[in-house]
């Protein structure tokens, strides 16, 4: 099983804002370990979203944005769009696994 | 343009093994860590292993060590996970993806291998 938590679902109206939690321990977020965020769109490969808890790859929107505290990650998708619509996954690194781990994803509706 | 192109998807019945393919392209293929993840159907991301094709240093996540195994061969530019006896819960899409920085991001990811594995 993941060892980070997300909310199965969140949604919203065109426009809004969205935030996704993402809840780890002292193994993994709280240790300071950097949260790195996908979005998959459906029927396709996940893609890098954010980077380094709050960081953006070049051609991410700036909608898109990462912060970190304690043992928890958040995403926060502004002005929401219909595109919007996919699964997103937070990711760090576990040291009590010696490896990376996934969050358990949700998955963002637009009302 | 930095590229991952996975092998086709792969019909297999239980017991039988095999091995998928990950070819890399448009960067130095030895000098970052590729990692593989599984996706069962309508589940979420799973991270397997990870492997340095520079030196073939291979480590597991504790949930896949001695179900798979990576490999690598740097002289193609290709990395491999292989099965020596699949089973029904292998069926699942399989990602290739690199670490730009060791067990940190995955900033490239292949187009994923679907196995089903079925008698």
């Amino acid at each position: 099983q993941s060892v980070l938590t997300q909310p199965p679902s969140v949604s919203g109206a065109p426009g809004q804002r969205v935030t996704i939690s993402c809840t780890g321990s002292s193994s993994n977020i709280g240790a300071g370990y950097d949260v790195h965020w996908y979005q998959q769109l459906p029927g396709t490969a996940p893609k890098l979203l954010i980077y380094g808890n709050s960081n953006r790859p070049s051609g991410v929107p700036d909608r898109f944005s990462g912060s970190k505290s304690g043992t928890s990650a958040s995403l926060a998708i502004t002005g929401l769009q219909a595109e919007d619509e996919a699964d997103y996954y937070c990711q760090s690194y576990d040291s009590s696994l010696s490896g990376c781990v996934f969050g358990t994803g949700t998955k963002v509706t637009v009302l | 343009e930095v590229q991952l192109v996975q092998s086709g998807a792969e019909v297999k019945k239980p017991g039988e093994s095999l091995k998928i393919s990950c070819k890399g392209s448009g960067y130095s293929f030895t000098s970052y860590w590729i990692g593989w993840v599984r996706q069962m159907p309508g589940k979420g991301l799973e991270w397997m292993g990870i492997i340095y094709p520079g030196d073939s240093d291979t480590r597991y996540s504790p949930s896949f060590q001695g179900q798979v195994t990576i490999s690598a061969d740097k002289s193609i530019s290709t990395a491999y996970l292989q099965w020596s006896s699949l089973k029904a819960s292998d069926t699942a899409m399989y990602y290739c993806a690199r670490h730009r920085v060791p067990l940190q991001q995955l900033d490239y990811w292949g187009q994923g291998t679907l196995v089903t594995v079925s008698s």
